[in-house]
């Protein structure tokens, strides 16, 4: 079975900072990743999507990666904002969809 | 367009009781899903469809039922609700192109909080 790890579970940051949120899973047999954003209370936006085939994705000041054979994926954040605070979370397609728990960001002012 | 949508928001039930979530789209999407969130587990799939007319079982899809009678609707069903079912139910959507491109994402409704007592 499919196992995602999201590491770290919080991260604080000041305003302004770049960052990076990592992303693991144990079967490389995959045919995409995606990152989400959840806001509290709120459901899922997606972020990215990166097929198997692809390195990385860029939207805006969000860049994600893949290493499929090393089963990791980071998430790159530039210039952060207070805005950017939410909880991130990666999901594999592999014969179904398997989450991570998420990375809870917070950008502080 | 609304997206996806998710009826209802908020629902307590009481041990044994049975109900019906109901998650609409109308993005036109071929593939629908529904998942469960609890603390420390992330998201996993209850039960997802592949087009009207078809259903398939996710990771933890014991206690759940589902009907995809038209397309724009998948119905999750719980027969005989259970203290352990508590969660919130997130309904989601893709278009599947099959080619290279923008295959595979999903669009999330709001969700439904659900409470057995």
């Amino acid at each position: 079975k499919q196992e995602v790890t999201q590491i770290p579970a919080a991260l604080s940051v000041p305003e302004g900072e770049n960052l990076v949120l990592n992303c693991s899973f144990t079967d490389s047999a995959i045919y995409n990743l995606q990152w989400f954003r959840q806001d509290p209370g709120k459901g899922l936006t997606s972020l990215l999507l990166i097929q198997s085939s692809q390195r990385e994705q860029t939207s805006g000041r969000l860049n994600a990666s893949l290493d499929k054979s090393s089963g990791r994926s980071t998430l790159y954040i530039a210039a952060s904002q207070p805005g950017d605070s939410a909880t991130y979370l990666c999901a594999v397609r592999g014969n179904q969809f398997y989450f991570g728990t998420g990375t809870s960001l917070t950008v502080i002012p | 367009n609304a997206g996806v949508t998710q009826t209802p928001k908020f629902r307590v039930l009481k041990t044994g009781q049975s109900m019906t979530l109901l998650c609409a789209q109308d993005m036109n999407h071929e593939y629908m899903y529904w998942y469960r969130q609890d603390p420390g587990m992330g998201l996993r799939l209850i039960h997802y469809s592949v087009g009207e007319g078809t259903t398939a079982k996710g990771e933890v899809p014991d206690g759940y039922n589902v009907s995809r009678l038209k397309k724009q609707n998948f119905l999750l069903g719980l027969e005989s609700a259970a203290p352990s079912q508590t969660s919130v139910y997130f309904c989601a959507s893709s278009y599947r192109k099959g080619l290279a491109g923008d295959t595979d994402t999903q669009y999330f409704g709001p969700g439904t909080r659900l409470t057995v007592l």
